[in-house]
């Protein structure tokens, strides 16, 4: 089975501090595409990152970077100097080249407090 | 560009109603993709289609959802003889045909409620 999981339901940070959110995921093929999305409150969904897994250098979007760890099946966003603006629930995603469906994980839901 | 939209954005219906929700995809994406947001969970994928053909489907797809897209542009998602159990957050989505793993452009999403 392909599985993504998020193991954290609840985060929290301060502003202008670092977070690590963390995602591992399972799948035997080895070629897959990996993303994060943000989800604001009652707001749609939005890309955040994403990442190529035959792509050995870690993606970055301005404040947001990745740790990608193909061998431990491990896809952490990290963000810098947190923003008030980055609450939100984040969910990993993952795209296996068995079909072009996301399978998500169930969320982690970021507070980020002044 | 205005980006995915979708109506209505929200629906209360009684159990045993049919509803049916409406996706426009971004312009130039020939990928559209269905998936349900119950509460606490991520999304889960519903269908997906590539113009208008209907490519895939997910056994959470059952006989009462039907979804179409006439002529590869909007796209619909009906279902039948509304259950309690239906009520979630039914999001659509659009991407280009570069290939398996583009990026996915997310409407608002339709909420529905079942009484």
């Amino acid at each position: 089975a392909q599985t993504v999981t998020q193991s954290q339901p609840e985060m929290s940070v301060q502003e202008a501090e670092t977070v690590t959110l963390s995602c591992t995921y399972d799948t035997s093929e080895s070629d897959y595409y990996l993303f994060w999305y943000k989800q604001p409150p009652s707001r749609q969904m939005i890309l955040v990152i994403r990442q190529e897994a035959y792509k050995q250098q870690n993606a970055t979007e301005n404040r947001f970077s990745v740790n990608f760890q193909k061998a431990a099946k491990s896809f952490s966003l990290k963000i810098s100097d947190s923003q008030l603006g980055d609450a939100a629930m984040y969910f990993c995603a993952a795209c296996f080249n068995s079909g072009y469906a996301l399978n998500f994980g169930k969320g982690t839901s970021l507070l980020v407090t002044p | 560009d205005t980006g995915v939209s979708q109506n209505p954005r929200h629906k209360i219906t009684k159990r045993g109603q049919n509803v049916t929700f409406r996706c426009d995809p971004i312009s130039e994406h020939n990928r559209l993709y269905w998936y349900r947001q119950t509460l606490g969970q991520g999304p889960e994928f519903l269908t997906y289609f590539q113009n208008e053909a209907q490519l895939e489907k997910s056994r959470l797809l059952s006989d009462r959802f039907s979804a179409e897209r006439p002529k590869g542009s909007f796209s619909t998602l009906e279902i039948q003889r509304t259950e309690q159990g239906d009520s979630a957050m039914y999001l659509c989505a659009s991407s280009s045909t570069k290939g398996v793993g583009e990026t996915q452009y997310f409407g608002p999403g339709t909420r529905l409620l079942v009484l």
